[in-house]
């Protein structure tokens, strides 16, 4: 089966301090992986993707991931926390052979604190 | 270049009439991909289109239903409406297979 788990729903993180969230995939297949961010009442914005090009991939506002096959992880990371960061964040896969299909994870709440 | 839109942006219905959502994408971009969102299901893959063609189905009932115009704006139809259809309809346009999408801004379907 095709699916994608974030591991926690909600993180909460101090301005300035490091952001991690975590991604893990299941799939036989090579995915495509995104991740996506969502403000309030606002639509979805695209960070990074994960193509099968370079397994470390930096996307917008100083977001990063690292693709690990091994591990079938792709968590996205940020050295600094900003107040603006705080959003919902999608891990988001699609597969060769599912046409224009996204599969979302649940989602993880960013909150910052100052 | 402008960004996906959709119209109307909210929109409240009673229990079983029919709805027409509106999607335009990019410009050049021929796929359409249509996405349910509510706080229980998360974001649900309803169908795509492209060409004009159906070429994806997600699992959800016949009374929901899409088409696609030769200038690749999309429509999606819901007919004989439940509360339970009460969501945020996305949709999101991209330029090829597997490529990222981009998403509009979505409408707020309530349903009374």
């Amino acid at each position: 089966a095709q699916s994608v788990t974030q591991l926690d729903s909600h993180v909460s993180v101090s301005e300035g301090t490091p952001v991690l969230l975590r991604c893990n995939y299941s799939s036989s297949y090579s995915p495509s992986l995104f991740w996506y961010v969502q403000h309030p009442n606002k639509g979805l914005q695209l960070l990074l993707k994960y193509t099968s090009a370079a397994t470390l991939v930096k996307g917008i506002n100083g977001f990063e991931a690292e693709f690990k096959k091994s591990e079938t992880s792709f968590h996205l990371t940020k050295p600094s926390a900003h107040m603006s960061d705080a959003a919902e964040y999608f891990c988001v896969v699609s597969f060769s052979g599912n046409t224009g299909k996204l599969i979302f994870g649940q989602g993880t709440t960013l909150q910052v604190k100052p | 270049k402008a960004g996906v839109t959709q119209t109307p942006r909210y929109l409240i219905k009673t229990r079983g009439q029919q709805v027409t959502l509106s999607c335009s994408p990019i410009s050049g971009h021929r796929s359409v991909s249509w996405y349910q969102q509510t706080p229980g299901q998360g974001l649900q893959f309803l169908f795509e289109y492209f060409s004009e063609t159906q070429r994806n189905k997600g699992n959800f009932p016949g009374r929901f239903s899409g088409r696609q115009f030769s200038n690749s704006r999309s429509e999606m139809n819901v007919s004989t409406l439940e509360l339970g259809d009460s969501a945020l309809y996305l949709c999101a346009s991209s330029y090829r297979e597997r490529n990222e999408q981009f998403f509009g801004p979505g409408t707020r379907l309530t349903v009374l």
